[in-house]
């Protein structure tokens, strides 16, 4: 059974700095997706990662995947009030069936 | 450009009722999936469909049925609806797996 665990689940930070949200999973996968939800509203895309090493940036935002350490990471640079949101990562359990299994998801709030 | 419509987008059932939530997506996507949303749980994945006539069942499929009689539409049944059951569920649509999925404005629902 496929399990993908996020950590930390909740953080808050200051605006300007830097840090990592990371998702773990458990069974092999090449097809890793990230999506930001804000309070009270729908998911959005940010990231479709489909191979190992595959790397994606969007402004502040940056994903990579490694399929050999069942790892991806979000990596925020120079944080902006404007990120506050939660973020979920999910992973296809079956090699492009669109069979999602996600995260816990992960807070983030980021302090003027 | 509406995108996934979801209808109704609040409801309140008492225990033992049925109900259809409506799914309709105008982008000719192939690939559309039913998600329920918990505190603390991130997204579940219930039922999906790869194309028109083709279903399957996720992760938490029990008290749900779907059928996917046209593209465009992809309803999702609550049989007997229960306390457990209270939710806020989302539909999705891809045009094919290793695409990102896109969100509907969700449906929050309530049972009594």
């Amino acid at each position: 059974e496929l399990k993908v665990e996020q950590n930390p689940l909740f953080l808050s930070m200051q605006e300007g700095k830097n840090y990592t949200i990371y998702c773990n999973y458990s069974t092999t996968s090449d097809r890793l997706y990230w999506y930001r939800q804000d309070p009270g509203k729908s998911l959005e895309s940010l990231f479709v990662l489909l191979s190992n090493g595959a790397v994606k940036q969007e402004g502040r935002l940056m994903a990579s995947l490694d399929t050999k350490a069942r790892l991806s990471t979000l990596h925020i640079t120079a944080a902006v009030h404007d990120l506050s949101a939660t973020y979920f990562c999910a992973v296809d359990r079956d090699q492009g069936a669109q069979k999602l299994v996600f995260g816990q998801g992960t807070r983030l709030t980021i302090n003027p | 450009n509406a995108g996934v419509t979801q209808t109704p987008k609040f409801q309140v059932l008492k225990t033992g009722q049925s109900m259809t939530l409506q799914c309709a997506q105008d982008m000719n996507h192939e690939y559309m999936s039913w998600y329920r949303q918990d505190p603390g749980m991130g997204l579940r994945l219930i039922h999906y469909s790869v194309g028109a006539g083709i279903t399957d069942q996720g992760e938490v499929p029990n008290g749900y049925n779907v059928s996917r009689s046209t593209t465009e539409d992809f309803p999702l049944r609550l049989l007997s609806a229960a306390p457990s059951q209270t939710s806020v569920y989302f539909c999705a649509s891809s045009p094919w797996g290793g695409q990102p999925q896109h969100f509907g404005d969700g449906t929050r629902l309530s049972i009594l």
